[in-house]
């Protein structure tokens, strides 16, 4: 059963600390996105990958926030340094090239609270 | 600027009901539109989804209806149960040849179906 794993599950951290999300995509899928989902904003796109390159992420701040895709089984989500406001449910989903039909499909998140 | 407006916030139904929920859009490049279910907890799911040249898509319990001249598209849940209690979420595609597929979500609607 194909999925996208998403570590850590939960992360609580002190404001300032560093945190790094990772995510393996589907076997096959070359898009991975970041999103982060909130309350009071609802599902934000973060940053977005296509074979490994980046293709936007003006949805992140750049000052604290960095994606990266080291290899195709992987992509990472850092935050440094983190700040309350960050606390948030992050979301990594991955799918296809464009085609008909083609969708993304998410992992189960990575819940953070920054205290 | 929410690309795809989502209403309404939450529902509550009684079980056995139709729940229905509904979206708008501006953008007329949009070319596909899926629905995803989220249950506490967990990531969201692709539920069903439907492109523009259909106006409606059944899968089960499980209508979407499109009008593509008003540019809205809306869920539909027949027999409503309370397993269906969920976070629904409708989203736009957008492909482009540089960038690929892009998704756009709407808030969402936090569905409770009452015994």
């Amino acid at each position: 059963d194909a999925r996208v794993t998403q570590t850590p599950r939960h992360k609580v951290t002190e404001m300032g600390q560093e945190v790094t999300m990772r995510c393996q995509p589907i076997l096959g899928h070359n898009t991975v996105f970041w999103y982060r989902q909130t309350m009071m904003q609802g599902l934000e796109l973060l940053a977005y990958f296509r074979n490994r390159a980046p293709l936007d992420d003006s949805g992140m701040p750049k000052d604290r926030f960095s994606a990266e895709m080291p290899d195709a089984t992987l992509a990472t989500l850092k935050i440094q340094p983190s700040e309350p406001r960050d606390s948030a449910v992050y979301f990594c989903a991955s799918g296809y090239p464009p085609g008909p039909g083609n969708t993304i499909y998410f992992g189960e998140g990575s819940w953070l609270t920054v205290v | 600027q929410q690309q795809v407006k989502q209403s309404p916030q939450s529902l509550i139904v009684q079980k056995g009901g139709i729940s229905i929920i509904n979206c708008a859009y501006e953008n007329t490049a949009f070319d596909y539109f899926p629905w995803y279910q989220q249950f506490p907890g967990k990531g969201p799911a692709l539920l069903i989804a439907i492109r523009p040249d259909v106006s409606e898509k059944k899968e089960g319990r499980f209508t979407i209806s499109f009008n593509k001249s008003a540019k809205q598209f809306s869920l539909h849940i027949m027999d409503s149960q309370p397993g269906d209690s969920a976070t629904y979420f409708c989203a736009a595609r957008l492909f482009r040849w540089n960038t690929g597929n892009q998704f756009y979500f709407g808030t969402g609607t936090s569905l409770t179906v009452i015994p």
